[in-house]
């Protein structure tokens, strides 16, 4: 089965809109931590922002939120006011307490349409 | 600045040529990993390493091998059994297990290559 799941290949959204990014996950670890990534078309990988499992509220970096919801095992990114720069592809990923890997989904190429 | 190098940026294989993709990091960081990244299938694990002188197989390590002899180094070759080498790899460390969860990824800027 697969640990993360991005089901969007693409999105558009037009500029100063905001716009959700799903993922869902799947494990039995109760603590694991989940992370967003931005990869622009040159190719590195920016970090975004972290939700930890046991995280009571929902991390916000600046434009960006994270919208978890553990029961349903969903992990949405929430991009506010988009912008040009932030088309790009974008990736969840996710670490389990019980072992080293990072998991990540398949990505969602983000356009923002002026 | 710490961070993480690859290079080259660009690399060209031949048929039946072994190539050596570079990764040094300077963040002290325990673990290391080496991903492969093709179009439309996201980032899939080809070898990690948690300790000097340790590694581990990923998803898709057929073809490919790797050292660890420095912290700060963690080499990928691609053999010439690997018979689709084209694609673009991305190498990342992080603390490992054990320490703090919430520990990202960093990731250097990767390297693309591709066959002659």
């Amino acid at each position: 089965a697969q640990k993360i799941t991005q089901t969007q290949p693409g999105m558009f959204v037009q500029e100063k809109e905001a716009v959700t990014l799903d993922c869902t996950y799947d494990t039995s670890d109760p603590s694991y931590g989940l992370f967003w990534y931005k990869q622009p078309s040159s190719g590195e990988m920016i970090f975004l922002i972290y939700q930890g499992s046991y995280d009571q509220q929902n991390a916000t970096e600046g434009r960006y939120s994270l919208n978890f919801q553990k029961a349903r095992k969903s992990a949405n990114l929430v991009i506010s006011a988009s912008q040009l720069g932030d088309s790009a592809m974008y990736f969840c990923a996710m670490r389990e307490a019980l072992g080293n890997q990072f998991y990540f989904g398949t990505g969602t190429s983000l356009t923002v349409i002026p | 600045d710490g961070g993480i190098t690859q290079s080259p940026k660009y690399l060209f294989r031949k048929e039946g040529q072994n190539v050596t993709l570079s990764c040094e990091q300077n963040l002290n960081h325990d673990a290391m990993y080496w991903y492969r990244q093709d179009p439309g299938q996201g980032l899939r694990l080809i070898y990690y390493s948690q300790i000097v002188n340790d590694f581990q197989k990923g998803d898709i390590a057929e073809g490919y091998s790797v050292s660890r002899e420095k912290k700060e180094s963690f080499p990928l070759t691609v053999t010439s059994a690997q018979k689709n080498p084209t694609a673009f790899y991305l190498c990342a460390s992080s603390t490992p297990r054990g320490t703090v969860l919430g520990e990202k990824l960093f990731f250097g800027s990767g390297t693309q290559l591709s066959v002659l």
